[in-house]
């Protein structure tokens, strides 16, 4: 079936850099990816789609500025946290899909801590 | 961004029993919905899915029922176990391919 990783699995980085996720989707090509964060006890929250080849289309209240995504070929999209804070340590996720397909196939997700 | 951000309302079963997680959706358009499972720490995992021109979908153990009229989604899950602790969520999809909204979750808790 579809895999998709996510790396790193944990980051903890200190207020003011930058992080980099990758999401790679191992089996399959994704023309589509999303990227997620996940706050303690709540749901899922997209925060955008990632399109190979093109600009990443953001959610409302999701700054494109501060989340930047890169979706530079079919397997791989990379979500970069700019000038870290600590409200911005949450669980980000991932999640593919391969072509039109329905069914989104998730990353184990990266939980971001930022001292 | 979308998606609902309150905690989690949880449901506590005995092992054994049958469990029935509700999700009330937000869009009448949707056409796609599907049941995840998300243990601690990990991503959401795939359990079942139905589309709109249907109204139950049964897997194996699950069943997952559908009402477009007051927009309700269920998934019920026979004889639990204490492998099938976790947070359960709905998602939503309104046009072919595109994005997936989630619903708020239940955490399952079992009780052996």
């Amino acid at each position: 079936g579809a895999v998709v990783s996510q790396h790193p699995s944990w980051v903890i980085c200190k207020s003011g850099t930058s992080v980099k996720i990758e999401c790679r989707s191992l089996d399959f090509q994704a023309t589509t990816m999303f990227w997620y964060r996940q706050f303690p006890k709540q749901s899922l929250m997209l925060m955008a789609t990632s399109n190979e080849g093109s600009k990443a289309t953001y959610e409302q209240g999701v700054e494109k500025d501060k989340f930047l995504i890169n979706h530079a070929s079919l397997t791989l999209s990379t979500l970069t946290v700019t000038s870290a804070h600590p409200e911005d340590s949450s669980f980000y996720i991932c999640s593919a899909r391969a072509g039109t397909a329905n069914v989104l196939t998730f990353g184990a997700g990266s939980r971001l801590t930022v001292l | 961004g979308e998606s609902v951000g309150l905690h989690l309302p949880t449901l506590s079963v005995q092992e054994g029993d049958n469990s029935i997680i509700n999700c009330a959706y937000s869009n009448s358009a949707s056409d796609y919905f599907i049941w995840y499972k998300q243990e601690s720490g990990k991503g959401p995992q795939f359990i079942i899915d139905i589309r709109s021109n249907m109204d139950k979908r049964q897997g194996q153990r699950v069943t997952v029922l559908l009402n477009k009229t007051v927009k309700h989604l269920s998934l019920q899950i026979a004889a639990t176990q204490p492998g099938d602790s976790a947070v359960y969520f709905c998602a939503e999809n309104f046009n072919q391919g595109g994005k997936l909204i989630f619903g708020q979750g239940t955490e399952l808790s079992v009780k052996p």
